[in-house]
């Protein structure tokens, strides 16, 4: 059974502009959650989705949003970029919310 | 202070040693994570546990809820141990309520 895909690996983009990340689940695998990790504040919580509904969402401005589509394939978008939105974005699926989840390779984000 | 904090924040042992990284929490939770991460990035999702104990080939996570605390035992440890070990606790009930907070890792380097 194939990972969780993310794309792209790697992006580099400008101030103020914004940015779509993807993520595929694991097949079968209905819930995705998100995760920023940068070398000062580490692992944060973004959100997390099931069955298209967010479930949850960390302590995150309105630039950070997301979905979930009806393929459990999930987006987030971050919008009006700062230089410290740079980090590894992470996703994650599992089968339901609360299950052992498996994360996917990451998205490396560099805002210049 | 910390909502979730982890010791050591470095750890070097030798191959065959008998490991132990802490995680101690200040908040009511529903569940605790063990994560790995490997240098490049990659996570993957050891133990997910609310009470008791849980162990997994050489791996052991404990959880005292009492005393808000949990340990994470690597016995017989090897150079592919080497990752940064990260504590995760899930408290709240969704929605608004729900955090999921990381600890800072924990790197562990095993020398042969």
């Amino acid at each position: 059974k194939a990972g969780v895909t993310q794309t792209p690996r790697y992006l580099i983009k400008t101030r103020g502009q914004q940015v779509t990340l993807s993520c595929s689940p694991i097949s079968g695998h209905r819930s995705v959650s998100w995760y920023q990790q940068t070398p000062g504040q580490g692992l944060q919580f973004l959100f997390e989705y099931f069955s298209e509904t967010q479930r949850n969402k960390g302590n995150f401005p309105g630039r950070f949003s997301g979905r979930q589509f009806s393929n459990s394939r999930s987006e987030m978008n971050v919008s009006t970029l700062e230089l410290g939105d740079s980090a590894l974005y992470l996703c994650a699926s599992s089968l339901a919310v609360r299950d052992t989840q498996y994360f996917g390779p990451g998205t490396r984000l560099t805002v210049l | 202070k910390n909502e979730v904090e982890q010791s050591p924040q470095n750890l070097t042992a030798q191959e065959g040693e008998f490991i132990t990284i802490n995680c101690s929490y200040s908040v009511g939770i529903s569940a605790l994570h063990w994560l790995q991460q490997h240098p490049g990035g990659g996570i993957v999702s050891l133990f997910m546990l609310s009470s008791g104990k849980k162990k997994h080939g050489r791996l052991i996570a404990t959880i005292n809820i009492q005393e808000k605390h949990s340990s994470l035992h690597i016995t017989a440890s090897h150079p592919r141990d080497s990752a940064v070990y990260i504590c995760a606790v899930r408290s709240g009930s969704g929605g608004s309520n729900y955090k999921l907070t990381f600890g800072k890792g924990t790197l562990l380097t095993v020398n042969p």
